[in-house]
């Protein structure tokens, strides 16, 4: 069963920030917060991961709350090619055997 | 990043017939991979965890005997779908991770099936 639990779906401005909240209060403390996207009829896409500090990369930036019960994704310019399907999964961080378990996650528009 | 590859990317077959669909990783070696799949407006679903040189293990629910995977190289998973029905029209698709702790998963780019 997913941990985590998102909203159904967002829409964004293009050209504006994308918030992507998740919500995992059952996290465990070995437990990394992954985010992967997929757009229509594609293989999932990794996009970033942390366990407790903020991260930031290329596409997005992840900040975690304190209490790691939750987090946020942030594409901080949002582009017609970022419309897809976000996911937030939690996960011992991949050593190769881990399971990635796929919610429903949260279809995100984003439009001109 | 890590490359992982499926072939083909489509394929349509006849009810009764079996399908072999290929997942490769290109520039690493992959001693788990995974199957999963993905019907029209849902979410991933696990199928099975693919171990190179042993059997697999196939989540609940998942008829083994229907879906075979083979894992006989470091780099190579294949699954199998035996004597398929419509109702096994799907997207199939495999995923990989990088040996080691805190890495992410490489997922191939899916494979259409449709099974007329």
């Amino acid at each position: 069963d997913a941990k985590t639990t998102q909203p159904t779906s967002m829409d964004c401005a293009e050209g504006r920030a994308a918030n992507l909240p998740c919500n995992h209060s059952t996290i465990s403390g070995n437990e990394y917060v992954y985010w992967y996207r997929q757009i229509h009829s594609q293989g999932p896409q990794y996009i970033i991961h942390g366990l407790k500090n903020n991260e930031t990369n290329e596409m997005a930036s992840l900040i975690i709350t304190e209490d790691r019960k939750s987090s946020t994704l942030i594409l901080p310019h949002a582009t017609l090619r970022d419309t897809a399907v976000y996911y937030c999964i939690v996960s011992p961080g991949n050593t190769g055997g881990f399971k990635t378990i796929f919610g429903a996650g949260t279809r995100l528009f984003v439009k001109a | 990043g890590a490359v992982v590859s499926q072939h083909p990317s489509w394929v349509i077959c006849k009810s009764g017939t079996s399908v072999k669909i290929e997942c490769r990783s290109l520039d690493f070696q992959a001693t788990t991979m995974f199957w999963y799949r993905q019907f029209p407006k849902q979410s991933l679903m696990l199928m099975a965890t693919s171990n190179e040189g042993s059997k697999a293990t196939y989540e609940q629910g998942v008829e083994k005997d229907k879906f075979l995977i083979n894992h006989a190289s470091l780099t190579l998973s294949t699954l199998t779908v035996t004597s398929a029905h419509p109702e096994d029209s799907s997207f199939y698709i495999c995923s990989a991770s990088l040996p080691g702790g805190n890495t992410e998963a490489f997922f191939g780019q899916g494979t259409r099936l449709t099974v007329v």
